[in-house]
This record gives C-alpha cells, sequence and structure tokens, in this order.
C-alpha cells in the first residue's frame, strides 16, 4: 500500500523560532499533496495544497507567509510554520495524492504535534 | 459555502449493540471516504466509496453511499470496546475540476462501553 512519511511526530519550540515539517511519499509520486490542521477534538481543516513545481495554494483565512509551503519534488512537501507563537500549536497532518484508475485517494502521513512555548 | 455534517457528534454505546453514523454533505458528490483516528494519531482509512449505491463492509463495519440524498452511512453491528474511536467522512466534491480536494465531516467520537 502506498506509504507516507511525515516527520517529526512532535516539535516543541520556542516563541518566535521557526519549524519544518517534511511529508514524503515513499513508495509513489505525489504531484499533488495537503496540509492538515487539526485542533483537539475537532476536525480536520485544510489549509493548502502543495503542488509539485509551483506555488501552492492556500485556503482563505490562512496566511501565507506564516506557513511557508515547499514542494520541491514529487515525492517531498514541506511545511514551515515561520515565527511560531503559542497559537500555532496543533496537530499538523499532511496528505499525498494517488490517483490510480480513476480514483483519486489521499494517504495521510502520522502527523506532527507542534507545542510553541 | 459546502458542509459536511456528520450525526451523532459524540456515541456512547453498549457492547454488542448496532448503530449508525450519518454523514450528510450539502454539494453532489458521488466520491466519499470514511478514515478512523485514534486519540494523537493520524487518520486511517476505512472505506472508499465512489459511486451511488455503493456499499463495503469490513468486520462489523459497513458503509453506504445515496448520492442523490447526499447521505453516508456508517453502520456498526455489534460493537466491541476496539472500536472506541473518532470517525471522519469525507467528501471529494471537485475531482472533476482537478482541485482533489477533500472537505472532512464534523466527526463522530464514539465510546463502547464494555
Amino acid at each position: 500500500g502506498a506509504v507516507v512519511s511525515q516527520h517529526p511526530s512532535w516539535v516543541i519550540c520556542k516563541s518566535g523560532t521557526s519549524v519544518k515539517i517534511e511529508c514524503r511519499s515513499l513508495d509513489f509520486q505525489a504531484t499533488t499533496m495537503f496540509w492538515y490542521r487539526q485542533f483537539p477534538k475537532q476536525s480536520l481543516m485544510l489549509m493548502a495544497t502543495s503542488n509539485e513545481g509551483s506555488k501552492a495554494t492556500y485556503e482563505q483565512g490562512v496566511e501565507k507567509d506564516k506557513f511557508l509551503i515547499n514542494h520541491a519534488s514529487l515525492t517531498l512537501s514541506t511545511l514551515t510554520v515561520t515565527s511560531a507563537h503559542p497559537e500555532d500549536s496543533s496537530f499538523y497532518i499532511c496528505s499525498a495524492r494517488r490517483l490510480a484508475g480513476g480514483k483519486n485517494i489521499q494517504y495521510f502521513g502520522a502527523g506532527t504535534r507542534l507545542s510553541v512555548l | 459555502e459546502l458542509k459536511v455534517e456528520q450525526n451523532p457528534l459524540f456515541l456512547s454505546m453498549q457492547e454488542g449493540k448496532n448503530y449508525t453514523i450519518y454523514c450528510n454533505y450539502s454539494t453532489t458528490s458521488d466520491r466519499l471516504y470514511w478514515y478512523r483516528q485514534d486519540p494523537g494519531k493520524s487518520l486511517e482509512s476505512l472505506f472508499v466509496l465512489l459511486s451511488n449505491g455503493a456499499v463495503k463492509q469490513e468486520g462489523r463495519l459497513m458503509a453506504s453511499l445515496d448520492t442523490k440524498a447526499r447521505l453516508s452511512t456508517l453502520h456498526i453491528t455489534a460493537a466491541v470496546h476496539d472500536l472506541s474511536a473518532t470517525y471522519f467522512c469525507a467528501v471529494d466534491p471537485d475531482y472533476t475540476s482537478g482541485t482533489y480536494k477533500y472537505i472532512f465531516g464534523t466527526g463522530t467520537r464514539l465510546k463502547v462501553l464494555a
């Protein structure tokens, strides 16, 4: 089955620092990846669509300069939370889209729990 | 605005009982997905429903899709404690236009009591 690796799984940082989260599709190429944010006991909210070789598409209300997304290769997308503050603490989940046999399936990473002190 | 609503939001049930979780969505889509999430974990894919009338079963769980009613159900048969988790449905409304975004439901937190 398709595997998506997300790293790190847990990060604690000081307020004002930047944190980079990686999302890799291990056994397939993903031209499109997605970044979600999940607050405790809430649903997943799509933050942005990461497109290989082009700019990410951000959802309404998501700050582009705050959440930098780079999709430099067909197997890697990164999310950088710049100048993190406590309100950025959350669970971040990535997914990679695999289109096969007419099916549009997203495979999810294990998630990254960010705690900003 | 596209809405995906699940009912109920919380469910506490006894082992051995049956129950159904409902997922209603507000736009046309013939693709719907069910996921399970354990506390502190990411999503585990349960079912992929790709057409009207699709029905899939795995163990004690069965999912169905009625695209005309814009409704999917996740039925639990003879619940066991291991099924305790949060269940999400997700709609894929724009796959024909190429955006491929999923819109997730509100989630149903299920607790199965021994």
